[in-house]
């Protein structure tokens, strides 16, 4: 079976302070991908990132970067210098290899505060 | 481009009520998806198709039925709805591609049974 952890289900931190958002997923499948969506308050769900389980480099897009550590299996997502319009909740997700099914994270809630 | 499009936006049902929550994609997609989020919570998976003619049960499928007679729709039926199906309600869509692609989302339907 496939699952993914978001432990922190709220964040708070004031405006351009650095936030890590935690992801840990399981899963017996040697092949997979993970993915990051934003969900911000006006409820649509931004795909934000995808990463597949034989590339482990650290991706980095603008003030967002991800982290993926196979032997932690983990797949933490760094936001630098923060700012109000990041407020929103992330979605960590985890698709096996030729499987339909994407499966989600519980979220994290993240608010900036000016 | 309209990718996914579900309708309608908003919907309140009364106790025992059935309604279909429609969605249409343009992306020629062979997988489409229904999930549901409760308040605070993550996606649920109700029923998802990799064609035309072809559904499967995801985690939550009961009370729920789906058809899927063309490659571009995807209704979600629900029978005598319960308070329990106040939720909100996405649909999406992806290429096979061994499971790599990310789901592109509709921006989901919000459903309030009383």
């Amino acid at each position: 079976a496939q699952k993914v952890t978001q432990a922190q289900t709220e964040i708070s931190v004031v405006e351009k302070e650095d936030v890590t958002l935690d992801c840990v997923y399981e899963t017996r499948d040697t092949t997979y991908y993970l993915f990051w969506y934003k969900q911000p308050p006006s409820g649509e769900l931004v795909f934000l990132i995808r990463r597949n389980s034989f590339d482990e480099q650290n991706e980095i897009s603008g003030r967002y970067s991800w982290n993926f550590q196979k032997s932690t299996s983990s797949f933490n997502f760094t936001i630098t210098a923060s700012q109000v319009v990041d407020s929103a909740v992330y979605f960590c997700a985890l698709r096996g290899q030729g499987a339909q099914k994407l499966v989600f994270g519980q979220g994290t809630r993240l608010t900036i505060n000016p | 481009n309209a990718g996914v499009t579900q309708t309608p936006k908003f919907r309140i049902l009364k106790i025992g009520q059935s309604m279909t929550l429609q969605c249409a994609q343009d992306m020629n997609h062979n997988y489409m998806y229904w999930y549901r989020q409760d308040p605070g919570m993550g996606l649920k998976l109700i029923y998802y198709s990799v064609g035309a003619g072809i559904t499967d049960k995801g985690e939550v499928p009961n009370g729920y039925n789906v058809s899927r007679s063309t490659t571009e729709d995807f209704p979600l039926r629900l029978e005598l709805a319960a308070p329990s199906q106040t939720s909100v309600y996405f649909c999406a869509s992806s290429s096979p591609s061994g499971g790599g692609l990310p789901l592109h989302f509709g921006n989901g339907t919000r459903l309030t049974v009383t």
